[in-house]
């Protein structure tokens, strides 16, 4: 069954850095997510993507977030300078038309970021 | 704004059902979903109803939807072992790429 993945499965990095977490959605899908859970707390929408362009972000995607999808087959999502509130699970997800217009989306495993 | 609550733990007995429920705010939520998470695992989709419905019944799995007062249940018949894990509630708007905004998870604990 096709699957969304996601790489790496743990990031660790110094506040200040650059990361850049890496997924690879199903591949006949349209749509892009990605989302976060920060421990103890609920899974967030942080932004869609369709067409080569946002559709849709959250108040939480700010400046220092980008995503981007370099080729046929990879989604990124780039946090510019890391702050250590910037630690959490972080989905990506992907969905294609659904029946009647209820877009499914299929997770990833998620990347646990931490930034020290 | 969106807001969906679900109780965070239940525990049954391997064999009894399982009912875990969820209440949401927003009336123009118009599918709402139930997402399973097993350790170290993504958020798989397990079942999910439109909101002009009031029951689906998927195998061991029933969802009850009450318009009226938000609610939505999972009821899982015969739970196993296996059926451990944290259930999410979710809700969507139709249309689109719609973001989905989810509960924060019961985790559920099957006893053998």
């Amino acid at each position: 069954e096709p699957e969304v993945t996601q790489t790496p499965s743990h990031q660790v990095t110094q506040m200040g850095q650059e990361v850049i977490l890496r997924c690879v959605p199903i591949s006949n899908h349209l749509y892009f997510y990605w989302y976060r859970q920060i421990l103890g707390q609920k899974v967030e929408f942080l932004v869609s993507f369709y067409n080569n362009e946002i559709s849709e972000k959250s108040e939480i995607f700010d400046d220092q977030f980008s995503v981007e999808r370099p080729d046929g087959s990879n989604f990124t999502l780039k946090i510019r300078s890391t702050k250590l509130e910037d630690s959490a699970m972080y989905f990506c997800a992907s969905s294609d038309f659904g029946v009647g217009g209820g877009y499914e989306q299929y997770f990833g495993p998620g990347t646990r970021l931490t930034v020290t | 704004g969106e807001d969906v609550e679900q109780s965070l733990f239940l525990s049954v007995r391997e064999g009894d059902s399982s009912v875990i429920n969820c209440t949401y705010t927003d009336s123009s939520s118009t599918y709402l979903y139930w997402y399973k998470q097993e350790p170290g695992a993504g958020l798989q989709l397990l079942t999910y109803i439109f909101s002009n419905m009031d029951m689906k019944q998927d195998q061991r799995l029933t969802v009850l939807l009450n318009k009226k007062d938000k609610h939505l249940s999972l009821r899982i018949a015969d739970t196993q072992t296996g059926d451990s894990a944290i259930y999410f509630c979710a809700e969507s708007k139709e249309g689109g790429y719609q973001k989905v905004t989810f509960g924060i998870g019961t985790k559920l604990q099957v006893i053998p």
